[in-house]
């Protein structure tokens, strides 16, 4: 099992430009998490989804978007980048909910100027 | 909402000496609770977890916390720091029946030789 894997592991985008990060994971689980970790903030909840063609809003959704097709993937889309968008991103998953422990990717480092 | 309060942002601790992170929480109700461990440019990975029953829980690497309802902390201890211990410490809730995370802004333990 690769776990979750996300792409891509860095990226510099241009503000307005827009992209979408990837995350995949191959242990069947039903709920899949976007966050952003930034300096001496700790780890934000962005999106979240509880099955395929489910999702829902976190803590900071504003400016992103998500959609999940599959159980395996949950695409995170920023369309208009901002320099607040500069972080870094995790995905993470758990099989069946908010008790159960995350499983988290290696993270993409996202630089927007 | 629910609040993650870790006290300490850096704590230093000599090679073999106790390491005592902190972490409190806010919750009108019994949460989930989780301790993760991040190393340099890696996502996070679980140390332990409380949900129910026994309030001393034991993770990998040595290290165990106590689920103290009274005080509403869940403090992470290891008797005997190692060099490997230096990283990134994060304390996580989740209320149910939210379906939220809340995250902690971490510790970074640094272990001195």
């Amino acid at each position: 099992n690769a776990g979750v894997t996300q792409t891509p592991k860095f990226r510099i985008l241009k503000i307005g430009q827009s992209m979408t990060l990837q995350c995949t994971q191959d242990m069947n689980h039903n709920y899949m998490y976007w966050y952003r970790q930034d300096p001496g903030m700790g780890l934000k909840l962005i999106y979240y989804s509880v099955g395929a063609g489910i999702t829902d809003k976190g803590e900071v959704p504003n400016g992103y978007n998500v959609s999940r097709s599959t159980t395996e993937d949950f695409p995170l889309r920023l369309e208009l980048a901002a320099p607040s968008q500069t972080s870094v991103y995790f995905c993470a998953s758990t099989y069946n909910g908010f008790q159960e422990t995350q499983y988290f990717g290696p993270g993409t480092r996202l630089l927007v100027l | 909402a629910q609040s993650v309060t870790q006290l300490g942002s850096h704590v230093s601790v000599s090679e073999g000496a106790l390491v005592l992170l902190r972490c409190n929480y806010s919750s009108s109700v019994p949460p989930y609770l989780f301790w993760y461990v991040q190393y340099p440019n890696q996502g996070l990975q679980l140390l332990l977890k409380y949900t129910t029953g026994a309030t001393l829980v034991k993770g990998i690497n040595g290290f165990e916390a106590e689920f103290k309802k009274s005080e509403t902390s869940f403090h992470l201890t290891k008797p005997s720091a190692h060099m490997s211990d230096a990283a990134e410490y994060f304390c996580a809730v989740s209320d149910p029946p939210g379906n939220q995370f809340y995250f902690g802004t971490g510790t970074s333990l640094t272990v001195i030789p």
